[in-house]
């Protein structure tokens, strides 16, 4: 059985451009969960989608903004890119949503120069 | 706000030590546990999940955690590290099916 696949894994874009990231589930995980992991603030919660529907939000700005397909598969978008959002983003799938094990993707990693 | 502390940032172990890192959340209320470790160059992966009953929980590789709901904490154990568990150990929380939050992460390396 596939893992969960991020795309693409490495991603260089400059200050002011916008960026979108994919990910698609293990087969059969309706679940999908967005994270930023950054050098000492951990994985920080970006968020969530069920069944086409987003079910929880993280604390991020509207510059953030994701959707998911009826086939699972989710995309986030950042827009108007900052410095600040050089991270590595993690995309996590599960069969049901939030409080069940958690299967993680091996993230994008965006710099923005 | 609800939230996920890991005091120790950095630990730095010789094999055959003994480990215990640190995790207390701010929840109230029922939760639901987990420890995920990252090791060099992978994704994370699930080490424990305590979701009731027995408090003191056993994952892989010899690792387990115990529940101590009055200190609000989740602490991770084992009690004789190899150098093949250096890696970044994240403690998560949540409450029923709201989002997932996790520490700040704990780097652990382990010498021969």
């Amino acid at each position: 059985k596939a893992g969960v696949t991020q795309t693409p894994r490495y991603l260089i874009k400059t200050r002011g451009q916008q960026v979108t990231l994919s990910c698609s589930p293990i087969s059969g995980h309706r679940s999908v969960s967005w994270y930023q992991q950054t050098p000492g603030q951990g994985l920080q919660f970006l968020f969530e989608y069920f069944s086409e529907t987003q079910r929880n939000k993280g604390n991020f700005p509207g510059r953030f903004s994701g959707r998911q397909f009826s086939n699972s598969r989710s995309e986030m978008n950042v827009s108007t890119l900052e410095l600040g959002d050089s991270a590595l983003y993690l995309c996590a799938s599960s069969l049901v949503p939030e409080g069940e094990k958690l299967f993680f993707g091996s993230g994008t990693q965006l710099s923005v120069l | 706000a609800q939230s996920v502390s890991q005091h120790n940032h950095h630990v730095i172990l010789s094999e055959a030590a003994s480990l215990e890192l640190g995790c207390n959340y701010s929840y109230g209320g029922t939760v639901n546990l987990f420890w995920y470790v990252q090791y060099p160059g992978q994704h994370l992966q699930l080490l424990l999940k305590y979701f009731s009953g027995d408090p003191l929980v056993k994952g892989i590789k010899g690792f387990e955690a115990e529940f101590i709901k009055s200190k609000f904490s989740f602490n991770l154990r084992k009690p004789s590290v190899q150098w093949s568990d250096t890696a970044e150990y994240f403690c998560a929380v949540t409450r029923n099916t709201d989002k997932l939050i996790f520490g700040t992460g704990t780097r652990l390396q382990v010498f021969p």
